[in-house]
């Protein structure tokens, strides 16, 4: 069964870093999403992106956040100078339509020093 | 605005007894409902969903849940408790008008008790 593959698993960085992290969506999925879900807090919404722009985005994602979809396979969240309240897990989605389940990644672990 | 309200962040079963996590939503237009669930170190996997029709839709592992819109419930359940089933259980909506992006509550871990 295809599936949604995120790397790393795990990243360690120094606050004010930049940090790139990877997402491979289902081949044939149109719309794509990153979430985040800090220890012990709720899963919250970041962005989605289609046809090769950003659809929508929450309050979180500011001008440090940025997403991309380089090769028509890999799907992108860069956040440019992190910030030691940027550790949390990092969820990316995709889903061929709209009223479909979104199928999520395993998660990066992304934790800020 | 969509909310989720999951009443109770933990829930203690015995193995064999019936599994209820409770979910409430709130939305202003139909919404679409998702139980996920996240086994330890591990990623979001869903359990069921509903969308439209038929109120109770079965998942995998022989859950279950009922899309009750006059309680605007989405509650899950299992009939019969496996320690497998230890997990956290996170409900989550979606609506068109929000561009599909998912709004989850807080999250229930579900735990077994041999």
């Amino acid at each position: 069964e295809p599936e949604v593959t995120q790397t790393p698993s795990h990243q360690v960085t120094q606050m004010g870093q930049e940090v790139i992290l990877r997402c491979v969506p289902i081949s044939n999925h149109l719309y794509f999403y990153w979430y985040r879900q800090i220890l012990g807090q709720k899963v919250e919404f970041l962005v989605s992106f289609y046809n090769n722009e950003i659809s929508e985005k929450s309050e979180i994602f500011d001008d440090q956040f940025s997403v991309e979809r380089p090769d028509g396979s890999n799907f992108t969240l860069k956040i440019r100078s992190t910030k030691l309240e940027d550790s949390a897990m990092y969820f990316c989605a995709s889903i061929l339509r709209l009223e479909n389940a979104q199928y999520f990644g395993p998660g990066t672990r992304l934790t800020v020093l | 605005a969509q909310s989720v309200t999951q009443l109770g962040s933990h829930v203690s079963v015995s193995e064999g007894a019936l599994v209820l996590l409770r979910c409430n939503y709130s939305s202003s237009v139909p919404p679409y409902l998702f139980w996920y669930v996240q086994y330890p170190n591990q990623g979001l996997q869903l359990l069921l969903k509903y969308t439209t029709g038929a109120t109770l839709v079965k998942g995998i592992n022989g859950f279950e849940a009922e899309f009750k819109k006059s309680e605007t419930s989405f509650h899950l359940t299992k009939p019969s408790a496996h320690m497998s089933d230890a997990a956290e259980y996170f409900c989550a909506v979606s609506v068109v008008d929000s561009n599909y992006q998912l709004i989850w509550g807080a999250g229930t871990k579900l735990i077994i008790k041999p």
